[in-house]
């Protein structure tokens, strides 16, 4: 059971629209519709973004959405916003009862 | 509201026992299995385990597989994550977090454990 691969870090400017990736396998993102995206704000808990695969919880605004293409899901953060840097990790069910996160991408918002 | 509230920090020197917990509100504590997840200073989020608290199901990732013990009490709406002799390497911050869809929809504030000698 490997983490999930995401870039180290994706940057943009306010109000541009940036994507971080996420790749696993057929065993995790690509067999289950059960990819979620937390963030995670310096020294707080993480939230909850997105959930299967494309689905916001209440309170998460539509500026943030997922998908998903074979082994690879992806979240877009759209009109970029000073409080959107953070870090995101993705995570999987993987199987089993198993789930796996990646391994985490800094946002910047230059 | 959901509210998960975990025990506070925790100092302990390597092979001493620890169990930290984690008391959850504002909803029915056993419909909903609860994760526990590691974040070593300045690393990324380690998925460990779940529990289901209705039967104390549980099923560790296999890189804490042995090393820890994921166990619940119903009747006080509280996960517990315990360790039998500790590392160095297990110093890091511990979530709690109720999973909903495979997702963890809402976290606790975090324990932070240091394992020193």
């Amino acid at each position: 059971q490997s983490a999930l691969t995401q870039p180290p870090s994706a940057s943009g400017s306010p109000g541009q629209s940036v994507t971080i990736s996420c790749t696993g396998t057929s065993s995790d993102v690509g067999g289950y519709n059960y990819v979620s995206w937390h963030q995670q704000h310096p020294g707080k808990a993480p939230k909850l973004m997105i959930y299967e695969v494309s689905k916001r919880p209440s309170g998460v605004p539509d500026r943030f959405s997922g998908s998903k293409s074979g082994n690879t899901a992806s979240l877009t953060v759209s009109g970029l916003q000073a409080e959107d840097e953070a870090d995101y990790y993705c995570s999987s069910y993987a199987g089993s009862n198993t789930l796996v996160f990646g391994g985490g991408t800094k946002l910047t918002v230059l | 509201e959901v509210q998960l509230v975990q025990s506070g920090a925790e100092v302990r020197k390597p092979g001493e026992s620890l169990r930290i917990s984690c008391k959850g509100s504002g909803y029915a504590f056993t419909s909903y299995w609860i994760s526990w997840v590691r974040q070593k200073p300045g690393k990324g989020l380690e998925w460990m385990g779940r529990i289901d608290p209705s039967d104390s199901y549980t099923k560790n990732s296999p890189s804490f597989q042995g090393h820890v013990t994921i166990s619940a009490d119903k009747s006080i709406s509280t996960a517990y994550l315990q360790w039998s002799s500790l590392k160095a390497s297990d110093t890091a911050m511990y979530y709690c977090a109720v999973d909903t869809s495979m997702a963890q929809r809402d976290w606790g504030q975090g324990t932070l454990v240091t394992v020193s000698s």
